[in-house]
C-alpha cells in the first residue's frame, strides 16, 4: 500500500486566496483525521470523519475552514479566505477502527505558507 | 483542559548511551498512551502503545513506562544510534476513541556519533 497520500506537498499563497488541501487515506481505513502542526501548538486535531461522515469538527479554528469527504478514498480541507496565521503543516491521517489501540497512519503533510 | 508536556524541546546524547524522554500530563489519566517518531518533512510514525494497566512495554531497543501516580510516561532508547535522531511525540488518549488522542509538542533527539 502507498500509505496516506497528500497533495500538494507545498503550497504558497497570498492572503485572501482560497486553499484546498487533498488527502487519500489508506484503502480500507474507515477513519480519517485532519491535523495542523505548528511549532507553538504542536499537532492539533481539526476534524475527523468516520465512514465519510464528519463526526467532530470542534477543532476547526474558524468558519474559514471546511472539510469534506465525498467518498472513502478522498477528502479535502479548504481554507477560504486564507490568512498568514494559517501557515502551518497540515497532516491527514487514517486508521482502521476507532478502538483506543488503533495507531494512526499519517501522510507526509502539506506545508502551507500564506503571505 | 489537558496539558501535555514533553521534557525539553531538544536532547543531545552520545551514540551508545540511553536516551530518556519524558512525557507529563495533567488532570485525568489517559486510558493508554502512544509514542510516535517524526522525521523532518514527514508525518509522525507510530512506535509503541502502552495501556494504563501496564507498567512497561518493550520493542527492540525501545522501552516505554507508564506511571499513573506520577502522571508520567518515560520513553527510553538504549544503545542509541545517529539514525535514532528525530522528534519524538507522546500522545495520551483520554477517552475511548481515536479522536481523543492528544499530541505533545515533541522532543527533538540528536544522537552524536
Amino acid at each position: 500500500d502507498a500509505g496516506v497520500i497528500q497533495s500538494p506537498r507545498h503550497e504558497v499563497t497570498e492572503m485572501g486566496q482560497e486553499v484546498t488541501l487533498r488527502c487519500k487515506p489508506i484503502s480500507g481505513h474507515d477513519y480519517l483525521f485532519w491535523y495542523r502542526q505548528t511549532m507553538m501548538r504542536g499537532l492539533e486535531l481539526l476534524i475527523y470523519f468516520n465512514n465519510n461522515v464528519p463526526i467532530d469538527d470542534s477543532g476547526m479554528p474558524e468558519d474559514r475552514f471546511s472539510a469534506k469527504m465525498p467518498n472513502a478514498s478522498f477528502s479535502t480541507l479548504k481554507i477560504q479566505p486564507s490568512e498568514p496565521r494559517d501557515s502551518a503543516v497540515y497532516f491527514c491521517a487514517s486508521t482502521d477502527g476507532a478502538g483506543p489501540y488503533n495507531e494512526q497512519f499519517f501522510g507526509p503533510g502539506t506545508r502551507l505558507t500564506v503571505l | 483542559s489537558q496539558k501535555i508536556e514533553q521534557n525539553s524541546e531538544a536532547l543531545n546524547i552520545q551514540e551508545g548511551k540511553t536516551a530518556t524522554l519524558t512525557c507529563n500530563y495533567t488532570n485525568y489519566s489517559p486510558a493508554y498512551l502512544q509514542w510516535y517518531r517524526q522525521d523532518p518533512g514527514r508525518g509522525p510514525v507510530f512506535l509503541l502503545l502502552i495501556r494504563e494497566n501496564e507498567k512497561e512495554k518493550r520493542k527492540e531497543r525501545l522501552k516505554v513506562t507508564f506511571d499513573t501516580t506520577l502522571k508520567q510516561s518515560l520513553f527510553h532508547i538504549t544503545a542509541s544510534q545517529p539514525a535514532d535522531s528525530a522528534t519524538y511525540l507522546c500522545a495520551p488518549n483520554f477517552g475511548t476513541g481515536a479522536n481523543n488522542l492528544f499530541f505533545g509538542t515533541g522532543t527533538r533527539l540528536t544522537v552524536i556519533p
